[in-house]
């Protein structure tokens, strides 16, 4: 069974950091790209990185390129988001998320985490 | 904004057939890429119901299908049930950012 366990949310000032990490298990995970998502409180659901399976490729949305890095430790089974520079714009449900599909540009997020609150205070 | 428009509200009564409506542009949906759908039930994470434009995971019944047009696509639900309530979230891939993956804004799907 294919779990994501997310941690490393919590409360920070504007401008501080935050290291999310996700631990994965219950699939090869080498060679599986991952991804982060959030969600703002009521809003709908932002794509915010991709990695790919080997770690070579990373990719970011606009809102958060230059402030946050996401990075895999294969041997670990773990991808981490580190998070920089936040703003409060920031608070959301991060989600980890795995992707699947033969072609990168359509790959499905097909398995969840179930989230990781950042609050950013003003 | 989202990069891809969905109605904000759906509704219907159980054992009816509703469609929920997701349209991009040339960039996204247009281009050819994959449309998936995504259902997230209250206070929970979201769960993919259909990916490949057309395609169900295992588990997600039948009465989920979607088809993709031009620059929209858009999923059906037939014989409503209560459980269905939920938002519904379409994604696909847009070739304005490299990587860039895009939602829709989400739509709430109520049973009457």
């Amino acid at each position: 069974e294919v779990q994501l366990l997310e941690s490393g949310g919590g409360l920070v000032q504007s401008g501080g950091s935050l290291r999310l990490s996700c631990a994965a298990s219950g699939f090869p995970f080498v060679g599986w790209a991952m991804g982060w998502v959030r969600q703002a409180p009521g809003k709908g659901l932002e794509w915010v990185s991709t990695i790919s399976g080997s770690g070579s490729g990373t990719y970011y949305a606009g809102a958060v390129k230059g402030r946050f890095t996401i990075s895999r430790d294969n041997s670990k089974k773990t991808v981490h988001l580190q998070l920089n520079s936040l703003r409060p714009e920031d608070t959301a449900v991060y989600f980890c998320a795995k992707f699947k599909g033969l072609r990168f540009e359509n790959y499905a997020f097909d398995f969840w985490g179930q989230g990781t609150l950042v609050t950013v205070s003003s | 904004q989202s990069v891809l428009t969905q109605p904000p509200s759906v509704s219907g009564v159980p054992g009816q057939r509703v469609t929920i409506s997701c349209t991009g542009s040339s960039s996204n949906i247009g281009a050819g890429y994959d449309v998936h759908w995504y259902q997230q039930l209250p206070g929970t994470a979201p769960k993919l119901l259909i990916y490949g434009d057309n395609n169900r995971p295992s588990g997600v019944p039948d009465r989920f299908s979607a088809s993709k047009s031009d620059t929209s696509a858009s999923l059906a639900i037939s014989g409503l049930q209560a459980d269905d309530e939920a938002d519904y979230y379409c994604q696909s891939y847009d070739s304005s950012l490299s990587g860039s993956r895009v939602f829709g804004g989400g739509t709430k799907l109520t049973v009457l």
